[in-house]
């Protein structure tokens, strides 16, 4: 079963104009962590923000923000003020448990393009 | 502080041949994950070494192994290769002590089988 479902194959958005990319997930465990990754060209993933289960409020990095719905299961990432260097394969991945065990997947990614 | 390392880069091989993947963690990491993305999808899990034992296995056939050292480091080996190997092959370490479990990736082996 998909645990993690990116419905946006391509997003295109003005530079300097907010984005929103979208992610679900399905878990039953209750401790589990959701992350969002940038891919560029180059092929080498980037951390960009991580929302725990159990974080009240969203998360926020510089122009990134999660917006967390945990009873909706929806962790979609915001991005503002838009830039060109944006213009990447963008992953939402899911850390299910703690300890040693745990594993992280990912969505099918959603690739965005900035327009001048 | 080093970052996650792989090698080779790139590499050619022919249906039915084996291929080795390295990847060194980094600096004070401990557990190294393998993931295979193929060309327009999201990376999907292989497997998960943690002491120098697998703890984790996504849903691949046991052709594809892999090792940790007592340095961390790792090997992805993959054994009579298919075309559908072909594929950016992705280390990622991580601290045990980090709850997150935030993935610190290298930028990837790509390999292309013929």
């Amino acid at each position: 079963a998909q645990k993690i479902t990116q419905t946006q194959p391509g997003m295109f958005v003005q530079e300097k104009e907010a984005v929103t990319l979208d992610c679900t997930y399905d878990t039953s465990d209750p401790s589990y962590g959701l992350f969002w990754y940038k891919q560029p060209s180059s092929g080498e993933m980037i951390f960009l923000i991580y929302q725990g289960s159990y974080d009240q409020q969203n998360a926020t990095e510089g122009r990134y923000s999660l917006n967390f719905q945990k009873a909706r299961k929806s962790a979609n990432l915001v991005i503002s003020a838009s830039q060109l260097g944006d213009s990447a394969m963008y992953f939402c991945a899911m850390r299910e448990g703690m300890g040693g065990g745990f594993k992280t997947i990912f969505g099918a990614g959603t690739r965005l393009f900035v327009k001048a | 502080e080093t970052g996650v390392t792989q090698s080779p880069t790139h590499l050619i091989k022919t249906r039915g041949q084996q291929v080795t993947l390295r990847c060194s963690s980094q600096s004070g990491h401990n557990t190294v994950s393998w993931y295979q993305q193929a060309l327009g999808q999201g990376p999907q899990f292989i497997f998960q070494y943690y002491r120098e034992e697998e703890n984790g296995r996504g849903n691949f056939p046991p052709r594809f192994s892999g090792l940790q050292f007592p340095n961390y480091s790792s090997e992805l080996n993959v054994n009579a290769l298919e075309l559908d190997d072909s594929a950016l092959y992705l280390c990622a370490s991580r601290s045990m002590a980090d709850n997150t479990g935030e993935l610190f990736f290298g930028e990837g082996s790509r390999l292309t089988v013929l």
